[in-house]
């Protein structure tokens, strides 16, 4: 496989659920980045994880959980999430040599929460 | 802080059209600048980029020019076709810090 890879493309959640999205990238890549995109709205950037370590949480509610165990892959966690969070949850990665590297996206996993 | 402002849609064209989308953008230094596009039920591809000003980024007949003095990176097709209807996104990031800043996106669509 090549590029940014995430799973699932689509999920359908109660807001009693625990569920997870797993992104890979097969690109070599030290940074990892969550962004959520709703409709009528900007994309918003979550999280960052450079070399593993978590260096962004743009006051992200504490129902979605990132881990990064590894520079390629990187997890969103989920639980107890509201309708409000239904939205397409979009992965990216870049390398951080120095700055202004491109970034590349995954496909997204289409959330609805119900 | 940096920011981007792109034109806003929706923008609908027929087929052979010309199509221009405003970016201009705030930012200290010398940003990189970008124009991804999203297909229906996709996530976001890099269409084309420029790292310096006076760059000129182009890809599958898309152009666009770095211009410093005008802070400004319009997105142009000479001839467009239906397999162009998407979301178009402006983004910058900046020399130091390797984050993106993305504009609202444009809406485009094209008709036979």
């Amino acid at each position: 496989e090549t590029g940014v890879t995430q799973t699932p493309r689509h999920l359908v959640m109660g807001m009693t659920n625990k569920k997870s999205l797993k992104c890979e990238q097969h690109l070599g890549h030290n940074a990892m980045y969550w962004y959520k995109q709703s409709a009528k709205k900007p994309l918003e950037l979550m999280f960052v994880y450079n070399f593993k370590e978590q260096t962004e949480n743009n006051s992200v509610p504490s129902r979605f959980s990132p881990e990064c165990p590894n520079s390629s892959h990187l997890f969103l966690h989920l639980h107890t999430l509201q309708p409000e969070d239904s939205a397409l949850y979009l992965c990216a990665s870049s390398q951080t040599s120095g700055t202004q590297e491109t970034q590349y996206f995954g496909p997204g996993t289409r959330l609805l929460v119900l | 802080g940096n920011s981007v402002t792109q034109m806003e849609g929706p923008v609908t064209l027929s087929e052979e059209a010309f199509l221009t989308i405003n970016c201009t953008y705030t930012a200290t230094g010398y940003p990189s600048l970008f124009w991804y596009v999203q297909y229906p039920g996709e996530g976001l591809q890099l269409l084309l980029k420029a790292t310096k000003a006076d760059d000129k980024g182009s890809n599958k007949g898309f152009e666009a020019t770095y211009r410093k003095e005008t802070t400004s990176f319009h997105l142009e097709k000479g001839s467009v076709q239906v397999s162009d209807s998407a979301v178009y996104f402006c983004a910058l990031s900046s020399n130091n810090d390797y984050k993106l800043s993305f504009g609202a996106g444009t809406t485009v669509t094209v008709r036979a």
